[in-house]
């Protein structure tokens, strides 16, 4: 079975422009979660959907992040405008409904904003 | 809140050495406990985990016991290979607690020497 898929896997852009991050779970899965990593901060969880529904979006850091889940196969993550602090590797998880704990991460996408 | 405190790294060590990596965890409610593993360049996998108090998870020759009277997590493997080198994580899962998704510790880099 393919793991949770990421794209792209690099990013550079620069300041002010648009960033879409996507993201496509393991098949089956009905919760995904968009974390953020930093050297200063680790690992944050940004924002999870059950059912394609937002749940939690308390760690996305302001109003330039926003995140959708159209269907239960993709979801994306925009960034708009972008700042150089944005730089980071976003990861995707995804989980399966009958086992709350364990999580599948995708590869991740390092987004560096000059 | 829910909080996880991992040692400092990076942890250097010689092959064929004993590994002990402490994380340490507070939660509100009745967390389960993992360790995931970041090899370079990948996104995060499940190393082991554990569910409940006294429980011990293992994998590939790693261990870690659920103290729930120390609030500890602590990682350990006999005898460290150049293949472990990673950086390893400690999270915890805490969904009675109100929270979903995973906190994370903000990661051990280890380094084994050949």
């Amino acid at each position: 079975d393919a793991g949770v898929i990421q794209s792209p896997r690099h990013e550079v852009t620069e300041m002010g422009q648009e960033v879409t991050l996507r993201c496509k779970p393991i098949s089956g899965h009905n919760s995904l979660f968009w974390y953020r990593q930093t050297m200063m901060r680790g690992l944050e969880l940004l924002i999870y959907f059950n059912n394609n529904v937002p749940i939690d979006d308390s760690g996305m850091p302001e109003d330039r992040f926003s995140a959708k889940m159209p269907n239960a196969s993709f979801s994306t993550l925009k960034i708009q405008p972008s700042e150089p602090r944005d730089s980071a590797v976003y990861f995707c998880a995804s989980r399966l409904a009958g086992d709350v704990e364990t999580q599948y991460f995708g590869p991740g996408t390092r987004l560096l904003v000059l | 809140g829910n909080s996880v405190t991992q040692m400092e790294g990076p942890v250097t060590l010689s092959e064929e050495a004993f590994l002990t990596i402490n994380c340490t965890y507070t939660a509100t409610g009745y967390p389960s406990l993992f360790w995931y593993v970041q090899y370079p360049g990948e996104g995060l996998q499940l190393l082991l985990k554990a569910t409940k108090a006294d429980d011990k998870g293992s994998n590939k020759g790693f261990e870690a016991t659920y103290r729930k009277e120390t609030t500890s997590f602590h990682l350990e493997k006999g005898s460290v290979q150049v293949s472990d080198s990673a950086v390893y994580f400690c999270a915890l899962s805490d969904p009675g607690g109100g929270a979903d998704g995973l906190t994370f510790g903000k990661g051990t880099h280890l380094i084994i020497q050949p």
